[in-house]
Order: structure tokens, then C-alpha cells, then sequence
């Protein structure tokens, strides 16, 4: 069973406060992915990794970075959090190899989420 | 337009009930469609791949329409157990031989059924 862990469940944070959010993932996926779920918005994607030091550029990346510095965790990193920030944040993981039938290519594995609430 | 558009519903049904959820999406160089279960609160859930000729699990069963980009998803003799918010999902295109690929997520049709 694919095991997508993340760090906390429930966070508080003060505007301006650096935030670390981390995600673990155990099946050995090459890709890595961050998202933010609001009501009414739906999830969006804000970066995502194919690869240890990889990085790409998400839909919203703007006041986040992130850092994958083994291919199990990818961190997502709010360097001064603002009340724009609160949300239920969401990391995936999935295959970068197309093996297998095209049906399960593409597949991600969601963890369990963090609700970030910046005060 | 939305890449992924799908009625927000709710849809309230009776236990029993066949309910049927349409999407619609945007990008032609989709290769990769899903339907994903989301409960209150919690994480988005793999419910099942639809794939081009359409496929059935249990009570769902999805179709896809390239021609039109429109994708569907029927639930058969619903259950109390299928209330949740189900979405739409397709990869962004992209090459087919990295896997380098995301995803975009619909805003997700609620449905509640109900005793």
C-alpha cells in the first residue's frame, strides 16, 4: 500500500513566521507534488519535483519554495507567512516511469493533509 | 474557461439511486483521466482510472469522450457510504515517454445521499 505521510495535521502560525511543512512518501516515486485545497477553488498545484534537487513551477508558486533533498521527502517552505496562506495543504507523490497499462500512469497518492492556519 | 469543469452540485438522492456526473474538460493532449473521491475533510481518494473505452468497478462506471472531451462517471444503487465530493481529473499532457507530468484537478461535484 502506497504510504504518503505529512508532518502535521493542524497548524498555527503568526503572519510573518517561516513555515516548514514536510511530506514522506515510501513507495520510491520520482514525482513529488504540493497543493492547496480552498472551498470553492479546488486544489491547486503550487510546485512539484520529478527528481532529487528538481523543482518545477506549479500554478500559484508565489510566497513558497520548496527543497527535495532525498527522494522520499519534498518540503514545502513558506518563507513569511501571510493570512492569504491559510489552507488545507496537500502532498501527492507518482511515478515518473510509464510502466503498466496507460491507465495507471499518472496516479497520484495524496497524503493526509495539513490545515494551516496563519493568525 | 476552467480546465476542469464539472457541476458543483449537491446532488441529493435517495439510497437506491442511480446518479450520474458529467466533466468536461479542456486540454486536447489529455492522455490520462481519473475519478477521485474526496470525504469531508479528508484527502482526495483514487476511486478509479477511466480509461478510452470506458471500464466498470462494482456500482461505477466511468466513460470517457475524446471526440467531445467530456468524461462521466455513474454510481448504481447508491449508498449512504457514497456521500463525498468526486472529482474530475486529467494530466496536463506533456510528453508520453518522461512521466513528467501533473495533474488538474475538477472543483468536485458533491453528492449526499440520503435513508
Amino acid at each position: 500500500d502506497v504510504k504518503v505521510t505529512q508532518s502535521s495535521r493542524y497548524l498555527v502560525k503568526r503572519t510573518g513566521e517561516k513555515v516548514f511543512l514536510e511530506c514522506v512518501q515510501d513507495m520510491d516515486h520520482e514525482n513529488m507534488f504540493w497543493y492547496r485545497q480552498d472551498p470553492g477553488l479546488g486544489l491547486r498545484l503550487i510546485y512539484f519535483s520529478y527528481d532529487v534537487k528538481m523543482k518545477e513551477k506549479g500554478d500559484i508558486p508565489e510566497g513558497y519554495s520548496v527543497s527535495r533533498e532525498k527522494k522520499e521527502r519534498f518540503s514545502l517552505i513558506l518563507e513569511s507567512a501571510s493570512t492569504n496562506q491559510t489552507s488545507m495543504y496537500l502532498c501527492a507523490s507518482s511515478f515518473s516511469q510509464l510502466a503498466g497499462p496507460p491507465h495507471t500512469w499518472d496516479t497520484q497518492y495524496f497524503g493526509p493533509g495539513t490545515r494551516l492556519t496563519v493568525l | 474557461r476552467k480546465e476542469v469543469e464539472q457541476d458543483p452540485g449537491p446532488f441529493n438522492v435517495p439510497e437506491g439511486a442511480t446518479v450520474a456526473f458529467n466533466c468536461t474538460y479542456s486540454n486536447s493532449a489529455s492522455q490520462s483521466f481519473f475519478w477521485y473521491r474526496q470525504d469531508c475533510r479528508k484527502e482526495p481518494k483514487l476511486l478509479m482510472s477511466v480509461y478510452s473505452s470506458g471500464n466498470e468497478d462494482g456500482r461505477f462506471t466511468a466513460q470517457l469522450n475524446r471526440a467531445s472531451q467530456y468524461i462521466s462517471l455513474l454510481i448504481r444503487d447508491s449508498k449512504l457510504s457514497d456521500s463525498a465530493t468526486y472529482l474530475c481529473v486529467v494530466n496536463r499532457g506533456g510528453t508520453l515517454d518522461t512521466g513528467r507530468r501533473a495533474l488538474t484537478f475538477g472543483s468536485g461535484t458533491r453528492l449526499q445521499v440520503q435513508p
